[in-house]
């Protein structure tokens, strides 16, 4: 089944303690991203990776790293995560830059207290 | 800067009942405008995607329109079911950059 999985699916965490959130699609597709979801806001965009090696920032990409140094895995790490990155996190994927079809994960729900 | 609002924020309707939910965005320079669905706990799921070349697009009960010059979107919902509870997200995507959602518009369809 074609999916994009993220892990962990809830976070409690605490200010400064480093985490990283997994995701991982079974498509073979080049495009993956990052966004967050705040009430009122929308989905926003973190960081986006074209390919292998390849990363850029979205609209929000203070507070986050990001690594693709495998085609299918795309973690997004916070070094020292602060009470304002408590937000819903979505990673998603698509063939290629100029395909629409866009593929979601389940959503990471993070608390940083 | 490209900017996405939804009116209503919230909705509720009898089951039966057909619903348009609305998408306003700023600028009309778009490669396309895509309507999905979001259930809690889970991800976003494609519901249509319109072409800046079409007025419309039809899956099932779901029929989206364009209205570029004008800056809209409908989403407009048929005979709605209980099973139509959901955020509904509208996004648009600017020439040269990723898709720019709204804040959505939750649905609830009571029995």
């Amino acid at each position: 089944e074609a999916q994009v999985t993220q892990n962990p699916r809830y976070l409690i965490t605490v200010t400064g303690k480093k985490l990283t959130v997994t995701c991982s699609q079974n498509m073979n597709h080049e495009y993956m991203s990052w966004y967050r979801q705040d009430p009122g806001l929308g989905l926003r965009q973190i960081y986006y990776s074209m390919n292998v090696e390849v990363t850029d920032k979205g609209d929000v990409p203070e507070g986050y790293k990001v690594s693709r140094k495998e085609k299918r895995n795309f973690p997004l790490i916070l070094e020292s995560p602060s009470p304002n990155q408590t937000s819903l996190y979505f990673c998603a994927s698509r063939l290629d830059p100029a395909t629409y079809e866009q593929y979601f994960g389940p959503g990471t729900r993070l608390t940083v207290t | 800067k490209q900017e996405v609002t939804q009116i209503p924020a919230a909705l509720s309707v009898p089951e039966g009942e057909n619903l348009v939910l609305n998408c306003s965005f700023t600028d009309s320079a778009i490669y396309n405008l895509q309507w999905f669905r979001q259930d809690p706990g889970k991800g976003l799921t494609s519901l249509l995607l319109i072409q800046s070349s079409q007025r419309e697009q039809t899956s099932g009960r779901l029929n989206a329109s364009l209205d570029k010059s004008s800056g809209r979107s409908t989403l407009y919902i048929a005979a709605s079911q209980p099973g139509d509870s959901a955020t509904y997200l509208c996004a648009v995507r600017p020439p040269g950059q990723n898709f720019v959602f709204g804040p959505g518009t939750r649905l609830s369809v009571l029995p």
